[in-house]
């Protein structure tokens, strides 16, 4: 099946910082990808839809200037965590779509928020 | 929101099948029903989807009711790398719409 890489899989920063997550679709394009995330014993929350070349559409809660979200490739988008605070440690995850109803998904990444 | 329910927890003997259920019952015409499953600590992966038709491949069966407000995902015989949540999800505009899923335990 289709690829989809995510980096990193785990980082750990500081409160303040800025961290940034990247997602790749290694053998399709990509038309759309999705950012997801997850919490201890929780199932996966929908953050954010984003479209190559245009602005993501956030789902209702999220906060857009906190989680910056850039697709600037058929192949790549990532999400910026900013000024980021221990309630923002979580698992994230991204899944991609390309022309098949299909979606593909990263490993995920542990942030952790010290 | 994409809703379905799901048991919280299935248990199975090894070597079993495992039936999971899920209710779908605000379905459209023209949404298919994905099946995913999560291991601890990993993105989840693709098991299987439909429309209308039962589906078959190598890693499950899916059995979606005539009605399409129901469906049944089937381990055939379930091995201990099969435990994980599994999730019915209902694809709306391209959005996949997590529920809380199933925990299937196999028991050796």
């Amino acid at each position: 099946g289709a690829v989809v890489s995510q980096h990193p899989s785990w980082v750990i920063c500081k409160s303040g910082t800025s961290v940034k997550i990247e997602c790749r679709s290694l053998d399709f394009q990509a038309t759309t990808m999705f950012w997801y995330r997850q919490f201890p014993k929780q199932s996966l929350m929908l953050m954010a839809t984003s479209n190559e070349g245009s602005k993501a559409t956030y789902e209702q809660g999220v906060e857009k200037d906190k989680f910056l979200i850039n697709h600037a490739s058929l192949t790549l988008s990532t999400l910026t965590v900013t000024s980021a605070h221990p309630e923002d440690s979580s698992f994230y995850i991204c899944s991609a779509q390309g022309d098949s109803s299909e979606a593909f998904f990263g490993q995920g990444t542990r942030l952790t928020v010290v | 929101d994409a809703k379905t329910t799901q048991p919280n927890s299935m248990e199975s003997n090894e070597e079993e099948p495992v039936h999971l259920p899920c209710n779908h019952s605000t379905i459209s015409g023209t949404d298919y029903i994905h099946w995913y499953r999560q291991l601890p600590s990993q993105g989840p992966e693709y098991v299987i989807h439909g429309l209308t038709s039962n589906v078959n491949n190598r890693m499950a069966s899916l059995a979606i009711a005539e009605d399409r407000k129901s469906s049944t995902l089937i381990l055939h015989r379930a091995t201990l790398r099969d435990a994980a949540v599994y999730y019915c999800i209902w694809d709306s505009w391209g959005k996949l719409q997590f529920g809380a899923g199933t925990q299937v335990v196999v028991t050796p």
